[in-house]
């Protein structure tokens, strides 16, 4: 079965610094990976998919993730964070012909001002 | 703006209750996903339909817990009876999935956060 993990719990930068969020995948087939935002008492929203279209993906709020395969990653980065970035953040994997979507353990993010 | 219902948003009951949570899918979506997200676990998945049939209940304690999909517009998710564990939030989620080539992109509920005294 596909996994993700997230490397790093919680992730601390300041207002305006590159954000960087990690995510290492296993999938015995081409897998479809994806990242999700959640704020506070709230569900999760898309914030980007990779779907073995181009390899750099760019999703809303300036966030992009590159998919390597040699390194099996689907990093998130912001080049300049935002206070309102603040919130936790989740990897998902699922496969092609498949419908199931497994999750990353999160990583929460904070923005110092 | 199409989205997921979910209901109770909040539910404190005691050990031993049954308890019945509810979602409305996006209309036109045909898989149907339920989660539960503690502190310690992270996101589980419990089970997923396609179609309201169910394709993987793995995650789900059988004993206690059972999903169903009585029609297109309603999924269930019932605890019988409910254990203090089993305090958390539940989200339910549907996307389209289409055919063998499409990505399968979920929209979100905003929850149920059960807890069980």
């Amino acid at each position: 079965a596909q996994s993700v993990t997230q490397l790093g719990s919680h992730v601390s930068v300041s207002e305006g610094a590159l954000v960087l969020l990690r995510c290492n995948y296993s999938s015995s087939v081409p897998p479809y990976l994806f990242w999700y935002v959640q704020y506070p008492n709230q569900g999760l929203q898309l914030l980007l998919k990779y779907t073995s279209a181009a390899t750099l993906v760019k999703g809303i709020n300036g966030f992009e993730a590159e998919f390597k395969k040699s390194e099996t990653s689907f990093h998130l980065t912001k080049p300049s964070a935002h206070m309102s970035d603040a919130a936790e953040y989740f990897c998902a994997v699922s496969r092609i012909n498949n419908n199931d979507m497994r999750f990353g353990a999160g990583t929460r993010l904070t923005v110092k001002p | 703006d199409a989205r997921v219902t979910q209901t109770p948003r909040h539910k404190v009951t005691e050990m031993g209750q049954e308890v019945t949570m509810r979602c409305q899918p996006i209309l036109g979506h045909n898989t149907v996903f339920w989660y539960r997200q503690t502190m310690m676990q992270g996101l589980e998945l419990l089970a997923y339909f396609r179609n309201r049939a169910p394709l993987d209940d793995s995650g789900m304690p059988k004993d206690r817990f059972s999903a169903e999909m009585p029609d297109a517009t309603l999924a269930t998710l019932k605890i019988q009876p409910s254990e203090p564990r089993d305090s958390a939030v539940y989200f339910c989620a549907s996307g389209l999935a289409q055919g063998g080539s499409g990505a399968n992109v979920l929209t979100f509920g905003a929850g149920s956060r059960l807890t069980v005294l």
